[in-house]
């Protein structure tokens, strides 16, 4: 069954650290893949997608993720984080020949001071 | 250019009443998609609309939710009665339609209907 998987429910980094979010995917071909953002009482927002291509892609806000074939992965990343990046991330995929997206469970990320 | 708006964002009603959701999707978005966000967890798709074709409903609980599309634009989504375990936000999203058209995949959402059932 087609699947996305976020292996880490919260995590905590200081502001200016930097970041990665992991995700991985079970799918019979290589899905499209992207990642939202959802701040609290917000809806979600896109932050990058990988279709094809060159396998680093950039997003909004300073995010990055690379897509790995070979570990099924598309990681999200950030070099400094700013507080204002605490919200919660999903990873999200859907198949070459369909409309549905499936979400992963979601990471919360916190950032201290 | 307005996003996808949804109303009520927030909604108190006690079990077994009925309690109706509506969305407008971005104008020319020609799929609709309706979401169940529990608390905790990835949004799950409900409802899937091309136009005004219900196109993939399989995870829609259809003894007490119902949806529906009138002229391809706005939809409602409905649920009668509603139970305790339907406490969660619903979202809303759209796209343009077909991944390898001129759709490049994105769903774009609302902020989302909170449900609290008591």
């Amino acid at each position: 069954a087609q699947s996305v998987t976020q292996p880490d429910i919260h995590i905590t980094v200081s502001e200016g650290a930097s970041l990665e979010l992991r995700c991985n995917y079970s799918y019979g071909a290589t899905p499209y893949l992207f990642w939202y953002v959802q701040s609290p009482g917000q809806g979600l927002q896109l932050l990058l997608k990988y279709f094809s291509g060159d396998t680093l892609v950039q997003g909004i806000k300073g995010f990055e993720a690379e897509f790995k074939r070979s570990q099924s992965s598309f990681n999200l990343r950030k070099p400094s984080v700013h507080w204002s990046d605490a919200a919660e991330y999903f990873c999200a995929a859907r198949g070459l020949y369909g409309n549905k997206l499936v979400f992963g469970a979601g990471t919360i990320l916190r950032v201290k001071s | 250019e307005a996003g996808v708006v949804q109303s009520p964002r927030y909604k108190i009603i006690e079990k077994k009443q009925p309690v109706a959701f509506w969305c407008n999707p971005i104008s020319g978005h020609n799929t609709l998609y309706w979401y169940l966000q529990n608390l905790g967890q990835g949004p799950e798709l409900l409802i899937r609309y091309e136009n005004e074709e219900a196109v993939d409903d399989s995870q829609l609980p259809k003894d007490r939710f119902s949806a529906e599309r009138l002229k391809g634009v706005d939809s409602t989504l409905k649920i009668q009665p509603a139970e305790l375990g339907d406490s969660a936000v619903y979202l809303c999203a759209s796209s343009l339609g077909w991944p390898g058209t001129d759709d490049t995949g994105e769903l774009f959402f609302g902020e989302g209907s909170r449900l609290t059932v008591l």
